[in-house]
């Protein structure tokens, strides 16, 4: 298995500019997981979804960020209007449901906005 | 704040010694377990303790926890230098499916 695969894997972008970050998670996973690392708040979880279907996006932090996943093995996570402070390491993760201390992550996608 | 803090926030030793890193949380949890992040790269889940567990052993790996301090710990015995990393702890509680991570403790191990 290829693992959880994450694109782009650097994306460097001009404030004000739409991003969009794509996961596909492990063939067979039904839960998936958005993730953001900085080295000021560390590891925040954004938004995760079971069965295709977003079930707490309490982490989301403004209304600029929007998630989907339209089947089982693909997901978005948008920015619009990125800003600097949206730069970040942003985290795709999957596991089975129900399995949710077995988390299996992506490599990542690195995100400057200058 | 996030639930789990470690401590210490960096450790560097030599390689073949013992590195200990140290967790503390919150509020009760069910099970609570070790992620381990080589620079650049996605967290790797390592270990797993359950909350009616004491201790766990996994390899060179060896994990405690202790409810009633809300407190764990992860050894790593014979230390190398592929050891390097940074290693998390992560909770999970209730009814919740989702982990809440800690803030990370960055092991060098010195060849």
């Amino acid at each position: 298995d290829a693992g959880v695969i994450q694109s782009p894997r650097h994306e460097v972008t001009e404030m004000g500019q739409e991003v969009t970050l794509r996961c596909k998670p492990i063939s067979g996973h039904n839960s998936l997981f958005w993730y953001r690392q900085t080295m000021m708040r560390g590891l925040e979880l954004l938004i995760y979804f079971n069965n295709n279907v977003p079930i707490d996006d309490s982490g989301m932090p403004e209304d600029r960020f929007s998630a989907k996943m339209p089947n089982a093995s693909f997901s978005t996570l948008k920015i619009q209007p990125s800003e600097p402070r949206d730069s970040a390491v942003y985290f795709c993760a999957s596991t089975l449901q129900g399995r949710v201390y077995e988390q299996y992550f992506g490599p990542g996608t690195r995100l400057t906005v200058t | 704040s996030q639930q789990g803090e470690e401590d210490p926030q960096a450790l560097s030793i030599q390689e073949g010694e013992n590195a200990t890193m140290n967790c503390s949380y919150k509020t009760s949890i069910n099970n609570l377990q070790w992620y381990r992040q080589n620079s650049g790269r996605g967290l790797v889940h390592l270990i797993l303790i359950r909350s009616n567990e004491r201790e766990k052993h996994s390899g060179r790996l060896r994990v405690t926890l202790d409810t009633s301090k809300k407190s764990s710990s992860l050894l790593i015995t014979a230390s190398r230098a592929a050891d390097t990393a940074s290693y998390f702890c992560a909770t999970d509680k209730g009814s919740a499916r989702q982990l809440t991570f800690g803030s990370g403790t960055q092991l060098t191990v010195l060849p």
